[in-house]
């Protein structure tokens, strides 16, 4: 059984400070990882992707995988209010299927 | 560039009816996905279309199927539909397969 499991929260966290959001998953022989928002009512927006072991930056994202620990997390430097909305991992599979996680709820406290 | 366009945006239908889904993938994109989303169950994959064929399918039964046309616009059909199938219908597309993943605004289905 293929799995993306992430924590559902909610993930309540102070404006300015580091989000940091969680995700595991199952298939050893996933390649890709990315990691898409989702504010309500609205469809899934990407934020980033990452394919090696290590961290890839991007404005105030970060995400950080690790393969061996079959682990990709998302930090969200400098929390803003916009930023509050549910946070999706997903992984390709083999045979190029996107899988993704149930989502992490966050909101940003002003 | 213009993004994922689905249409229609919002239907209400009737249970027993059938409803079909549209969707025009970004220009040059290739592959073409479909996903249900519900509070309670996520986003579940329905299946996947690439050339005109299908790639991938999800474990829904066969009341739900696609297609793909040449020009890689591709629809969904629900059948006989049940209360369960309202949900958010959402389309990705991807230059190839195993690229990255746009979605669409998505469709918004109730069933009464």
């Amino acid at each position: 059984q293929k799995e993306v499991e992430q924590n559902s929260g909610p993930l309540s966290v102070p404006e300015g400070a580091i989000a940091s959001l969680n995700c595991t998953y199952s298939d050893r022989g996933s390649q890709s990882f990315f990691w898409y928002r989702q504010y309500s009512g609205k469809s899934p927006e990407l934020i980033m992707f990452i394919y090696s072991n290590g961290d890839k930056e991007d404005g105030r994202f970060t995400a950080q995988l690790n393969k061996a620990s079959q682990y990709v997390s998302l930090l969200i430097r400098d929390s803003q209010p916009s930023d509050s909305a549910t946070y999706l991992c997903a992984v390709i599979w083999t045979g190029n299927q996107f899988y993704f996680g149930t989502g992490t709820s966050l909101t940003v406290i002003p | 560039k213009a993004g994922v366009t689905q249409t229609p945006r919002y239907l209400i239908k009737t249970r027993g009816q059938q409803v079909t889904l549209s969707c025009s993938p970004i220009s040059g994109h290739r592959s073409v996905s479909w996903y249900q989303q519900t509070p309670g169950q996520g986003l579940q994959f329905l299946f996947e279309y690439f050339s005109e064929t299908q790639r991938n399918k999800g474990n829904f039964p066969g009341r739900f199927s696609g297609r793909q046309f040449s020009n890689s616009r591709s629809e969904m059909n629900v059948s006989t539909l049940e209360l369960g199938d309202s949900a958010l219908y959402l389309c990705a597309s991807s230059r190839d397969r195993g690229n990255t993943i746009y979605f669409g605004e998505g469709s918004w289905l109730t069933v009464v």
